[in-house]
């Protein structure tokens, strides 16, 4: 069946620029993730939303970081007057309910200019 | 803190000679470890998940195991085609089920 997909697949955006990144999750997987990949930090957690529960915002860097899932499937993550330090790859994972493996996108990644 | 490390941090084989790879953790409250491949420029690929002390999975020509405080991720026989970078995360109790990272181990093999 059809895995994570992810898109853009690659972004390239100039400082202060607003970016959106968008996760279309497993079907039926009722758990998305954001993490994020960079050089020298590996893989971080950055959001976790569960079915109609409050999303566990807890690694989220700045406030100028959000993301919202819509109708409990597809998710999009915003990053507002984007920086240098931004520069990533951004990684979507989900995760069917009674299950802890999860299964990961191709990721997008951002280079910020 | 919370702490999941990997070694050795890059491993060069030949193809047909076997090793191991670690993941050591230093957390309370695991829930699972899960061992993932990454190709440059793709996302993680699902490999295993263990649970308990005394667990092992197989698959292919990789084998995982699992003690209190490490697991291992053993490569027998290996082909040019496994060489990726092996990534070991741990979900814990108290966090739900985001997953904790290790820095990884890029393997190499060469024919």
């Amino acid at each position: 069946g059809a895995g994570v997909s992810q898109s853009p697949s690659n972004k390239v955006t100039e400082k202060g620029k607003d970016v959106e990144l968008r996760c279309d999750p497993i079907s039926g997987h009722t758990a998305l993730y954001w993490y994020r990949q960079s050089l020298g930090q590996g893989l971080e957690f950055l959001i976790y939303f569960q079915g109609n529960s409050a999303p566990d915002k807890s690694g989220l860097p700045s406030d100028r970081f959000s993301a919202e899932r819509t109708g409990g499937s597809v998710s999009t993550l915003t990053i507002q007057r984007t920086q240098q330090e931004d520069s990533a790859v951004y990684l979507c994972a989900s995760r069917a309910s009674g299950t802890y493996e999860q299964y990961f996108g191709p990721g997008t990644r951002l280079t910020v200019t | 803190e919370d702490q999941v490390t990997q070694s050795p941090e890059a491993l060069r084989l030949q193809e047909g000679e076997s090793s191991s790879l670690n993941c050591s953790y230093t957390v309370s409250g695991l829930r699972g470890l899960f061992w993932y491949r990454q190709d440059p420029g793709k996302g993680p690929e699902f490999l295993f998940t263990l649970y308990s002390a005394g667990e092992e999975k197989e698959k292919e020509r990789l084998k995982a195991t699992l003690t209190k405080k490490e697991s291992f991720l053993h490569i027998t026989a290996p082909k040019p085609e496994d060489s990726a970078t092996y990534l070991c995360a741990v979900t814990l109790m108290e966090y739900g089920n985001k997953l904790v990272f290790g820095a990884g181990t890029i393997l190499r093999v060469k024919s």
